[in-house]
């Protein structure tokens, strides 16, 4: 069964700073995406970035970035030069097989991120 | 502009009042679920649908319903909402079921008195 792991319920950062978000999964599929979603305190959960278990190479997005260890199942955020905008709760997911597979996105439990000015 | 969109997105009702939180895609996704998220849980799947008329249960299906009649709508049905389903929810869409992102509405908050 897939499982994801947040083990940061909490997390706070210095404005300008860069901050990691762990994250662990388990599975025993070879094929699946790892997704990172932002839930600011309006409620919608936004898209950040994706890493598919085959991309040899970590994502990015901007300030965003999956450092991606697919032999230690983790997928850990890294947010450089924080912003008080970052302020957030974080959600790490993954959905595992081929498109035509029928699988859910599993989620973590997230970590709420704090920007301090 | 592609989106996911939810109705309502507050509500408040009493116990065993029968509603239904409507979710509508205009990105032509075959794909759409709906979650539920309580604190400390993350969000649960409750129902997903691969295609139309193709519906199955998620992780917490008890005390829901949906429907799949066309490709764009998937509304959730609350036959007679108990407290317990008091929580945000949200429908999500994808091109696929397997490793696509989801696009998710703007949930709902849901409070059953």
């Amino acid at each position: 069964a897939q499982k994801i792991t947040q083990t940061q319920p909490g997390m706070f950062v210095q404005e300008k700073e860069a901050v990691t978000l762990d994250c662990t999964y388990d599975t025993s599929d070879q094929s699946y995406g790892l997704f990172w979603y932002k839930q600011p305190s309006s409620g919608e959960m936004i898209f950040l970035i994706y890493q598919g278990s085959y991309d040899e190479q970590n994502a990015t997005e901007g300030r965003y970035s999956l450092n991606f260890q697919k032999a230690r199942k983790s997928a850990n955020l890294v947010i450089s030069a924080s912003q008080l905008g970052d302020s957030a709760m974080y959600f790490c997911a993954m959905r595992e097989g081929t498109p035509y597979n029928n699988n859910d996105m599993r989620f973590g439990a997230g970590t709420r991120l704090t920007v301090k000015p | 502009e592609a989106q996911v969109t939810q109705n309502p997105r507050y509500l408040i009702t009493v116990t065993g009042k029968k509603l239904t939180v409507t979710c509508s895609q205009n990105m032509n996704h075959e794909y759409m679920s709906w979650y539920r998220q309580d604190p400390g849980l993350g969000l649960r799947q409750i129902y997903y649908s691969m295609n139309v008329e193709v519906t199955d249960k998620g992780d917490v299906p008890e005390g829901y319903k949906v429907s799949r009649k066309e490709k764009r709508n998937f509304p959730l049905i609350l036959e007679s909402p108990s407290p317990n389903q008091t929580s945000l929810y949200f429908c999500a869409s994808s091109v696929t079921g397997g490793g696509t992102e989801a696009f998710f509405g703007q949930g709902t908050r849901l409070t059953v008195v």
